[in-house]
């Protein structure tokens, strides 16, 4: 079982948005504002999409944002590409250096 | 450009060992953090162990004590030492570089350990 909890599956048409939740704790989630968000292609490694709660890095579109309220981040991707089809995984600094990240169980994200 | 590229994964018995490799270029690993993090076959991503750019070291409490990480400065070159390996350590590791701490950009490409008699 994941630390944190993300819906396994989410889906949406081209063009349209989708958001993914990621619940935590105080602990977690709700302690800091560490959450980042990754994507990973079938076969590939995966790629920080957001860091910071809302942070983009560098090459990352601006359809994707992300935000936190409480306990619950979550990662929203704006007018969906087919190429946004992938597996999302939220993660969030633990609070202590000996459980240093925990990661969500992954969103299989679907373009329709 | 900032690259990491893991080797030294492959199908070992239960209990052996197993050193795996993360070669760093576009950046020095001792100025940074740098963490594994492995992905069992279809399954999600947990984190496994971070040296810190003073070099202290964690990990998971499923690993510890019989994982070690460490690194070459002089070959900027991450490694994690595998002992006592369980079936339940198969999985892809990777190695990522911790920018900011907390979250991880590049990740390598990964390292398949199979544990398997």
């Amino acid at each position: 079982q994941s630390a944190l909890t993300q819906p396994p599956s989410a889906s949406g048409s081209p063009g349209q948005s989708v958001t993914i939740s990621c619940t935590g704790t105080s602990s977690d989630v709700g302690g800091y504002n560490y959450v980042s968000w990754y994507q990973q292609h079938p076969g590939k490694a995966p790629r920080v999409m957001i860091y910071e709660v809302s942070k983009r890095p560098s090459g990352v579109p601006d359809r994707f944002s992300g935000s936190k309220s409480g306990n619950t981040a979550s990662l929203t991707v704006s007018g969906l590409q087919a190429e946004d089809e992938a597996d999302y995984y939220c993660s969030s600094y633990a609070g202590s250096n000996n459980l240093y990240v925990v990661f969500g169980g992954g969103t299989k994200l679907t373009v329709l | 450009e900032v690259q990491l590229v893991e080797s030294g994964g492959g199908l070992v018995q239960p209990g052996g060992s197993l050193r795996l490799s993360c070669a760093a270029s576009g950046f020095t690993v001792s100025s940074n953090y740098m963490t594994w993090v492995r992905q069992a076959p279809g399954k999600g991503l947990e984190w496994v162990s971070v040296i810190y750019s003073g070099g202290s070291t964690y990990y998971a409490d499923s690993v510890k004590g019989r994982f070690t990480i460490s690194r070459d400065n002089s070959k900027n070159t991450l490694y994690l030492q595998m002992n006592s390996l369980r079936a339940e350590d198969t999985a892809v590791y990777y190695c990522a570089r911790d920018p900011t701490p907390f979250w991880f950009d590049p990740w390598g490409r990964g390292t398949l350990v199979t544990v398997s008699s």
